[in-house]
This record gives C-alpha cells, sequence and structure tokens, in this order.
C-alpha cells in the first residue's frame, strides 16, 4: 500500500547529540509537513515544504532543520537537543496545497532525551 | 483568537450510542476546509470526513457526519453507533485559501472513551 513510513519508531539520544528523523513516502505528493506533538496537544507545524520550496514557521527554533533531497524523503534535524524537544514528530503529506487536501501521516517518531 | 476551538477535553459514550464532539472555527477566508483527523493511542493520525466551505450537504463518510453550521462558523463531528475501537483522540482542523494557504491548523482535540 502506499504510504508514509517514518523511521525509526522511537528514538533515543542525548541531551545537546544531533538526531535526525527521516519520513518517506510513496504516494507521490507535492507537500511535506513535520509536526511536533507533546502529549496530549494539538500538533504544532514546524515547516513543510511544496515541492522543493522550503517554508519555516516563524517560531520553529533555530535547532530544527530539514531537508528535502527529493519527492520522496524529507529529513528533520535537530541540532542540539534539549529536554523541551522531546516530543512525537509527525510527519505528513498531501497531494497539494488546496483547502480539499487531506493530510496523510505516518505512525510517529516518539523522541525521548536523555 | 484561536483559529479552531475544541471545547471538550475529553467525552464518554456507551457503546452503540451516538455522540457528538464540538468544533468551531473562526477565518475571514470565503474558501476554506474543514476535516476530522482520529488519533488512536498508537500514534498515527487518520483521516476521517472532510466539509467544503461552499458544501451544501453535510458531509457523511460511513459511521461518520459533519454537522457544519457556516453561520455559527460550527463543524461538529457525529459519530454514530460507537465502538469500543472509536476510543482515540479526535482532531478537528482547517485549511484555509489564502491565508496560511497550504497549512492544516488543528484544535486542541477531544479524548473520546467509549465504554462498554
Amino acid at each position: 500500500d502506499a504510504m508514509v513510513i517514518q523511521n525509526p519508531r522511537y528514538q533515543v539520544t542525548q541531551f545537546g547529540k544531533p538526531v535526525t528523523l527521516s519520513c518517506s513516502q510513496t504516494l507521490n505528493h507535492n507537500v511535506m509537513y513535520w509536526y511536533q506533538q507533546k502529549s496530549s496537544q494539538a500538533p504544532k507545524l514546524l515547516f513543510h515544504y511544496y515541492d522543493k520550496d522550503f517554508n519555516n514557521e516563524a517560531d520553529t527554533p533555530d535547532n530544527f532543520q530539514s531537508r528535502r533531497p527529493n519527492t520522496s524523503f524529507c529529513f528533520l534535524d535537530i541540532r542540539s537537543p534539549g529536554l523541551g524537544d522531546a516530543a512525537m514528530y509527525l510527519c505528513a503529506t498531501s497531494r497539494d496545497k488546496g483547502t480539499n487536501e487531506k493530510l496523510f501521516f505516518g505512525s510517529g517518531t516518539q523522541l525521548s532525551v536523555l | 483568537a484561536q483559529k479552531i476551538t475544541q471545547t471538550q477535553p475529553g467525552m464518554f459514550v456507551q457503546e452503540k450510542e451516538a455522540v457528538t464532539l464540538d468544533c468551531t472555527y473562526d477565518t475571514s477566508d470565503p474558501s476554506y476546509g474543514l476535516f476530522w483527523y482520529k488519533q488512536p493511542s498508537s500514534g498515527e493520525m487518520i483521516f476521517l470526513i472532510y466539509q467544503g466551505s461552499y458544501d451544501q450537504q453535510n458531509a457523511t463518510e460511513g459511521r461518520y457526519s459533519l454537522n457544519f453550521q457556516k453561520a455559527r462558523k460550527s463543524a461538529n463531528l457525529v459519530i454514530s453507533a460507537s465502538q469500543l475501537g472509536d476510543s482515540a483522540m479526535y482532531f478537528c482542523a482547517m485549511r484555509e485559501a489564502n491565508t496560511n494557504a497550504g497549512k492544516s491548523t488543528f484544535g486542541d482535540g477531544t479524548t473520546l472513551t467509549v465504554k462498554p
């Protein structure tokens, strides 16, 4: 089945040690999103790509970076994770940018920072 | 002002009964879409139902229906004949054509517990 795949499912890192989360999609969708979700809260958009166009949210910390080397893959790099960065990170895609475009989500990566 | 407001942090429903989850939204954009997503404890968000701002009829998808009241800016989700597997967190979301184009704004969610 076509889908959005996130690896790993669980990631443990040390305070200040860089970490990369990955997302791939077989849907050939134009838009890819990274959301941060803390326990029982609304997902918070960090950034999104429309094709190769990168769009950063104004309140996304500089500590967070993203790469989209091709249509299928997108990476979230956290350069120096702090305890406050422990969260679920959700990757999502949409076919395009329209108001009727639903999001397809991966199963998420739960990040722990020790 | 919050774009999406879900006023019920938690709801309980008896199995086989219907339940309504509330959602109000705030936008000045004439063109927008409203969505409901389900997030079980496993974490993966699943799309349930969509309503366009120009749609005349309320959307339905199986046991899910969306009670769209445009003048009141509300988009409540109705789940009929609740099942134990419906226990999850439910998020209302909106996409606007102009403001925040291409992005989905989420409410804080409602945790639904279905009791046997």
